[in-house]
Parts: structure tokens; sequence; C-alpha cells
């Protein structure tokens, strides 16, 4: 069955401290990876999504960066965290034709001190 | 900006009511998704419906879409207290990836 692991559930980092956050896909070959970003009560803003290995598209300029080293890995990356990049980071991948459903890991939670 | 506006914000029912949830987006879709997240948790997939279809169901869950209107609505029937958590609604009018709107609260009262 396909499944996703994101890690760690919860982080605490001080402004400037660098980033790395992990997602990795089972059970499937060449999903479409997602990073969501949500504020405290708010929806979903699209950070980054990937169709291949090394591909990656930024949707909004920001503190953070992404990379696909493997099929199935994606990474959340920053180099020196800012207040702002405080929230609660998803990982989705998504199989089949574009606008297919998502499938959402459980979410790390991220506290910018 | 986002694609997907939902509303209510939130909604407060007793178990055994009906929750109706409605979402609004602004450009033309293939689809539209509606998601479930419980608290601290990640989004679960609930339904989707092709922008040829008006209505679905799942269990105790119908969805309509009015593409005229460029509208969706969730109702959730007989309402439990389990059903607590924050409902999405998606859309792929950007391509290939969804953007989602900021959500419905539904808060169900013992």
């Amino acid at each position: 069955s396909q499944t996703i692991h994101q890690w760690p559930a919860t982080l605490v980092q001080p402004v400037g401290s660098p980033l790395s956050l992990e997602c990795t896909v089972e059970g499937t070959s060449n999903p479409n990876l997602y990073w969501y970003r949500q504020a405290a009560g708010r929806g979903l803003q699209l950070l980054f999504y990937s169709v291949g290995i090394g591909q990656i598209s930024s949707e909004v300029p920001q503190n953070l960066s992404a990379s696909r080293p493997q099929d199935r890995q994606f990474i959340l990356s920053s180099k020196k965290l800012l207040l702002s990049d405080s929230g609660f980071y998803l990982c989705a991948f998504q199989t089949g034709a574009g606008g297919s459903p998502l499938h959402f890991g459980n979410g790390t939670r991220l506290t910018v001190t | 900006s986002q694609q997907g506006e939902e509303d209510p914000q939130a909604l407060s029912i007793q178990e055994g009511e009906n929750a109706t949830m409605n979402c609004s987006y602004k450009t033309s879709i293939n689809n539209l998704q509606w998601y479930r997240q419980n608290s601290g948790r990640g989004l679960v997939h609930l339904i989707l419906i092709r922008s040829n279809e008006r209505e679905k169901h799942s269990g105790r869950l119908r969805v309509t879409l009015d593409t005229s209107k460029k509208s969706s609505s969730l109702l959730i029937t007989a309402s439990r207290a389990a059903d607590t958590a924050s409902y999405f609604c998606a859309t792929d009018g950007s391509g290939d990836k969804l953007t989602f709107g900021t959500g419905t609260r539904l808060a169900v009262r013992p």
C-alpha cells in the first residue's frame, strides 16, 4: 500500500539556524510531491511541488528551498530560519493524472524562537 | 490568492444534525475535492467531484457542484462527535496543482 512518512513531528529551532524536513513515500513510483505550509487556523499555502527527481517548482519566493534527491524523497530546507517560518508543514504525494487526490503526511509543527 | 473559499469559517451543531459547508472558487476547474483535517494532523481526502458532475455521494457525505456559480457544497448528514474537524475544498484551476481554501471548522456537540 502507498504510505507517506514525514518527520520530525515537532521542531523548535532558534532564529538563524538551518532547517531540514524530510518526507518519503512508499508503495508507488514517480509521484508528484508537494510541500505546503499552514498558518494557525488558516488554509494551506503551496510552497513547492515536484514532478520528478531534481525538478522543483517554487510557488512563493521565500526563505525556504526544496530538493528531491530520490524519486520518493522530498526535502524542505532553510539555511537561516526566520520567525515568520513558524508554522505547520505538510508534505503530500499524488499519483495518477494532475488534479488527482493528494495523500498527506502527518505534518511537522515548526516553532522558530 | 486562494482559489477556494469556504463558508462559514466555523460551524457548531448538535450531534445528529446535518452540517453544510460551502466553497466558492474563481477559475474554471476540472474537478473539486473535499478534505478533512483533524487538529494537528494531515489532511485526508474525502471526495472528488468532476466538473461534469452535479452531485456525488459517499456514505454520509453529499457533495454538489454548480460550475455556473463556481460553487460547491459539502453536506454531512446525521453528524457525530467524531466529525469534529476542519474541512477544506481544493480545486485544480491552476493546472496540476491543487489550491486549497481556508477551511470550515466544524464542531459537533455530543
